[in-house]
């Protein structure tokens, strides 16, 4: 079992549409949990935290199931400059990184 | 804002070659991190840097890579005898500084092409 898994995309919506992404992590150690974005040939971009309690930042809100080893991120009101992709991270406090292979999302006019 | 940066950003070599990826990490952090990601693949963990040795490392990361830092900014990623598959773009990332010591930042990247 990979220990991120994403649903690759792409996903394409309008803009001003609501899109949700999943991931789900294999590792039940994982401590820490992100949301990153990556544009095309670029690095990656924390975009988010993700706490148990779930969280919200603008039009983005992420949410933690530990039990089901499941991390979510909503998208809110879609903007053309949210397309790219949404890389799902988990980590063991300051260690290591694991990413999963991101979910593209195209949004378009 | 404080940012990690990377040089060069395209470093093209023949196969056997030894090169030297060069990155400035944000300065009052104090765990560096070297990643590489291969063309539409996902991002990879290569080593983990604190207190001046390797913390962790994962098995991408055998006897041809090395990292050093060898003064109080820079932070360098060594291929010995670089290979056909070692072609990726490679990440510098640093954290453990402010008020969000578990976020780690990355730098632009340096796209190796080896020939």
């Amino acid at each position: 079992r990979k220990e991120v898994e994403q649903d690759p995309g792409p996903f394409n919506v309008p803009e001003g549409a609501t899109v949700a992404f999943n991931c789900t992590y294999s590792n039940s150690a994982s401590q820490s949990f992100f949301w990153y974005r990556q544009d095309c040939r670029k690095e990656p971009k924390l975009l988010m935290s993700v706490y148990s309690s779930g969280n919200e930042d603008g039009r983005f809100t992420a949410q933690l199931n530990r039990a089901s080893q499941y991390i979510s991120l909503l998208i809110r009101d879609s903007k053309l400059s949210d397309s790219a992709t949404y890389l799902c991270v988990v980590t063991r406090g300051y260690s290591t990184l694991t990413f999963g292979k991101g979910t593209m999302l195209l949004v378009s006019p | 804002e404080p940012e990690v940066t990377q040089t060069p950003s395209h470093q093209v070599t023949q196969m056997g070659q030894e090169v030297i990826l060069r990155c400035v990490p944000i300065s009052n952090h104090l765990y560096f991190y070297w990643y590489r990601q291969i063309l539409g693949q996902k991002v990879e963990f290569l080593v983990s840097f604190y207190n001046n040795e390797i913390s962790e490392k994962s098995e991408i990361f055998d006897d041809q890579f090395s990292v050093e830092r060898p003064d109080g900014s820079n932070f360098t990623l060594k291929i010995r005898s670089t290979k056909l598959e070692d072609s990726a773009m490679y990440f510098c990332a640093s954290s453990g500084g402010g008020p969000d010591p578990d976020t780690q930042y990355f730098g632009p990247g340096t796209r190796l092409t080896v020939l």
